[in-house]
């Protein structure tokens, strides 16, 4: 199975900062990586496909970038409604599987 | 709009069973592969596998493969997670997820878009 590890376990950055979301696949994925956010309470949603492609209506203060086994998602302008745990996933070779999630809090 | 309506919670006894339904609307339903997913308390995410919606066959992580039974009624557009012979460590939220696939060419993107609401199952004596 394709290990998927994220850094930082959580972070904390005040409105307007740029915060930067890392995670490390075990073997050499392509793009195949996809990024979702988790509020409190709710579902996951998907914010990015293909390591960089952003879903329709996703705000544009969201990216993502990388190749191979190494992959970034990086908030711009972060804002009050980005509080959340958002994790990567490898869309790569089944099982799909996921990181262990990071938690972004607002200072 | 496209949508995924699960049932509601659940409290269980161990060695019961738990059918957890996933109602979805707004896509032709046999277009798109239905996942499952696992959130125990606290924790992450977990791929349980998927129900190929036009054939109705499963496919199951390893982990999940036995006690867990994914089923469909496509007259209702309704997918159906099993749980048979629970165990406390069963507790989490259940979630059923659309799997959506975009060509690229040589190779797929693939992602789970929308998720349902999610269901949480509760064991405990």
């Amino acid at each position: 199975d394709i290990q998927m590890t994220q850094s930082p376990s959580s972070l904390s950055a005040s409105v307007g900062d740029t915060v930067t979301v890392t995670c490390r696949a075990s073997q050499s994925i392509d793009i195949d990586v996809n990024w979702y956010q988790q509020k409190l309470g709710k579902a996951p949603k998907v914010l990015i496909y293909g390591a960089s492609s952003l879903l329709s209506g996703v705000p544009s203060r969201f990216s993502g970038s990388g190749y191979g086994t190494d992959f970034t998602l990086t908030i711009s302008n972060l804002q009050p409604e980005d509080l959340a745990i958002y994790y990567c996933q490898q869309s790569h070779n089944t099982p799909w599987t996921f990181g262990q999630g990071t938690k972004v809090e607002i200072k | 709009q496209v949508q995924l309506v699960q049932s509601g919670s659940e409290l269980k006894k161990p060695g019961a069973a738990v059918k957890v339904s996933c109602k979805a609307s707004g896509y032709s339903f046999t277009t798109y592969g239905m996942n499952w997913v696992r959130q125990a308390p606290g924790q992450g995410l977990e791929w349980m596998g998927w129900i190929n919606t036009n054939t109705g066959n499963p496919t199951y992580a390893q982990d999940f493969a036995g006690r867990f039974v994914f089923s469909l009624d496509t007259s209702v557009t309704t997918a159906y997670l099993q749980i048979r012979s629970l165990k406390a460590e069963d507790t989490a939220v259940y979630y059923c997820a659309r799997g959506v696939t975009l060509s690229r060419g040589v190779s797929l993107d693939s992602w789970f878009d929308p998720w349902g609401q999610g269901t949480l199952v509760i064991v405990s004596s």
